[in-house]
């Protein structure tokens, strides 16, 4: 099973500086890496897939980069809405696909 | 606009069986275009996807909770259903349901918001 590690595990960002967030896989995933966004008491939202796809309706603040094992979400200009928790996965190939712990972006 | 919603018994006790809904709006669950998947998070841990349905009734479960799960539908509802038997604290876990595209190499497009679960007497 890929073990996903994201760091940091906490974030703090003024609104309108921007992010990055890493996501670091125990072996070669190729591109199969995904990122989504998560509020409390929502649905996930997915961000990224195949690494730097942004999904429909994603804003263009929000990009993707890497590959193998080494992958970073950028979020340029935080906006107020983009306070959250993001979490990476892997889909390289069969199940179990495997999750990050997650990075929780908070304002400072 | 496709939407997923989860309920089911927000506490359950220990040995018993957590059984869980999906409600799917907006999409058909018995097209062949995608998997239908449950993923859990217990407190303060990731997220564990613990398995999927498909179309034809193909299942797939994770390794670790094959001998206790279940996923079904019922097409007439345009519903998934999950069941785990046994249970135990350590499944105490916001449980969500999914859409995936790909029964091999899949990320997960839509979610439900999630329902929590706690196993306690």
């Amino acid at each position: 099973e890929i073990v996903m590690t994201q760091s940091p595990a906490t974030l703090s960002v003024s609104p309108g500086e921007g992010a990055t967030l890493s996501c670091r896989a125990s072996e070669s995933v190729g591109s199969k890496l995904a990122w989504y966004q998560h509020k409390p008491g929502q649905a996930p939202r997915l961000l990224i897939y195949g690494a730097s796809t942004r999904a429909t309706g994603i804003p263009a603040r929000f990009s993707g980069s890497g590959s193998g094992t080494e992958f970073t979400l950028t979020i340029n200009s935080l906006q107020s809405e983009d306070f959250a928790v993001y979490f990476c996965q892997e889909y390289k190939n069969w199940p179990p696909w495997t999750f990050g712990q997650g990075t929780k972006v908070e304002i400072k | 606009q496709v939407q997923l919603q989860e309920s089911g018994p927000g506490l359950v006790k220990p040995s018993q069986t957590l059984s869980l809904t999906c409600n799917v709006s907006g999409n058909s669950i018995t097209t062949d275009d995608y998997y239908w998947s449950w993923l859990r998070q217990p407190p303060g841990k990731g997220l564990e996807w613990i398995g999927y349905i498909y179309y034809t009734g193909t299942t797939y479960y994770a390794p670790s909770l094959k001998s206790r799960v279940s996923i079904s539908f019922d097409a007439s509802k345009n519903q998934v259903s999950l069941r785990l038997t046994f249970v135990t604290a350590a499944d105490t876990a916001v449980y969500f349901c999914a859409r995936n595209t790909d029964g091999y190499s899949s990320y997960f497009d839509h979610w439900g918001q999630g329902t929590l679960v706690t196993v306690s007497s």
